[in-house]
């Protein structure tokens, strides 16, 4: 059975850097047909996709526009994690975030594993 | 980027009776390769999004068959034939066919 553990701050001051870690356990960070997201969720935004990183025959990683320069994924293959670091925080940063696998499979294509989400409160 | 719009927002439903969410893509979801790239994801209060359809009409692993997924194109509809008071939540729709992946704003469910 897959299953995500998230870790990191639940409060960070503004213009630092927000750092949260996903471990995965019942597959492989570097798997074939999976790709490891990172989503969050405010009152104000919705449901944001924020980036991804996936391995095929080298490591793959796409940011949405809003994060671009701000925002950077990583995959660690010797602890099976991926991990976001978010430069320069606002309160506008305040968000639940869920570290997020969308299977890719020739009739399956969805996001089917979250983690249960952490509260990220950007407060000075 | 690809704009997702569910109408209604919200939905007070009786239990038993059905209810139905439409979902409109700002540009067409069908592939090259004939996949229409359309999952509805269910919200429970306190959890994480879960999928209910995927590819348009597809119920996942375990999802009752009360649910049901449809359409094509751009225009899409989730239906749930009849209403449990475990459906209460908020329901998205969501693209995979393009980068930026989009979500809905969500559809509340409540029952009368």
């Amino acid at each position: 059975q897959v299953q995500l553990q998230q870790s990191g701050p639940a409060l960070v001051k503004p213009t630092q850097t927000l750092s949260l870690t996903c471990t995965i356990s019942g597959d492989s960070v570097s798997g074939n047909g999976v790709i490891w997201n990172w989503i969050r969720q405010s009152p104000s935004r919705g449901l944001e996709w924020l980036g991804r990183t996936f391995y095929t025959s080298k490591w793959n990683n796409d940011y949405a526009v809003s994060v671009i320069g701000r925002m950077t994924i990583k995959a660690d293959t010797s602890k099976n994690q991926f991990s976001l670091q978010l430069n320069s925080v606002t309160p506008e940063d305040t968000a639940v975030y869920y570290c997020v696998r969308f299977l890719v499979k020739p009739r399956l294509n969805t996001f089917d594993i979250w983690d249960q989400g952490t509260m990220v409160t950007v407060s000075s | 980027d690809i704009v997702m719009t569910q109408t209604p927002l919200s939905l007070s439903v009786t239990p038993g009776q059905p209810a139905s969410i439409s979902c409109k893509s700002s540009q067409s979801l069908l592939d090259s390769d004939g996949k229409t790239h359309l999952n509805w994801y269910q919200q429970k209060p306190g959890q994480p999004p879960q999928v209910l359809i995927y590819e348009v009409s597809n119920r996942f692993s375990g999802v009752p068959d009360r649910f049901s997924g449809s359409g094509s194109g751009t225009d899409f509809t989730l239906k749930i034939s009849r209403v449990e008071a475990e459906d209460v939540g908020v329901y998205y729709c969501m693209q995979s066919i393009q980068l930026p992946w989009t979500f809905g704003q969500g559809t509340k469910v409540e029952i009368k």
